[in-house]
């Protein structure tokens, strides 16, 4: 049974930094992408980062370039993203997800963690 | 503003037939990047519904179906139950901003 279980939220003061981590079981880890999905309060989903099976390859949403990180331990079959100098419109909850399909153009996400909350205030 | 538009609602009886529509653009769906639709209960973790268009995961019921034309895509969902109210997202893969873009939702309503 593939599992995706995420955690690291909390609260946070503005400029602080956080890191999430999302360790998976169930399937063969470094065969596949991960990414990290958030949905701010009363919002919509928004994607905001990927990174490739190797490790090499990383992508990121404008809105959080140059200061959120991606990273990956395939020995740990974990994930992590560092959020640095987070600001109130990076409240929301953080899904952690893996990535399936053979492309870019084809990625989808097939199995989502249960998602934890980072809440950026003073 | 999202890069993929839906309707932010649609509402139908018990039984009948609603379709969500998902419009793009030549940077996305046009330029033949794949539609994926996701179902958010509130409290959980979005589900996947419909990957590569059309395509059903096991344990979805094919009530659910995709399609996709041009650029747009939509999702129908016939015989309308209680249990299909939620939010649904579509998903593809945007060239121009080099990343993976979402819908901004559409709220089911089961009158």
């Amino acid at each position: 049974e593939v599992q995706v279980l995420d955690s690291g939220g909390g609260l946070v003061q503005p400029g602080g930094s956080l890191r999430l981590s999302c360790a998976a079981s169930g399937f063969s880890f470094s065969n596949f992408a991960m990414s990290w999905v958030r949905q701010a309060p009363g919002k919509g989903l928004e994607w905001v980062s990927t990174i490739s099976d190797d490790g090499v390859a990383t992508y990121y949403a404008d809105s959080v370039k140059g200061r959120f990180s991606i990273s990956r331990d395939n020995s740990k079959n974990t994930v992590y993203l560092q959020m640095n100098s987070l600001r109130a419109e990076d409240t929301a909850v953080y899904f952690c997800a893996k990535a399936a399909g053979y492309t870019l153009g084809a990625y989808y996400f097939d199995y989502w963690g249960q998602g934890t909350l980072v809440t950026v205030s003073s | 503003q999202s890069v993929l538009t839906q309707p932010p609602s649609v509402s139908g009886a018990p039984g009948q037939r609603v379709t969500i529509s998902c419009t793009g653009s030549s940077s996305n769906i046009g330029a033949g990047s794949d539609v994926h639709w996701y179902q958010r209960l509130p409290g959980t973790a979005p589900k996947l519904l419909i990957y590569g268009n059309s395509n059903r995961p096991s344990g979805v019921p094919d009530r659910l179906s995709g399609s996709k034309s041009g650029t747009s895509a939509s999702l129908a969902i016939t015989g309308l139950q209680a249990e299909d109210e939620a939010d649904y997202y579509c998903q593809s893969y945007d060239s121009l901003s080099g990343g993976w873009v979402f819908g901004g939702g559409t709220k089911v309503t089961v009158l």
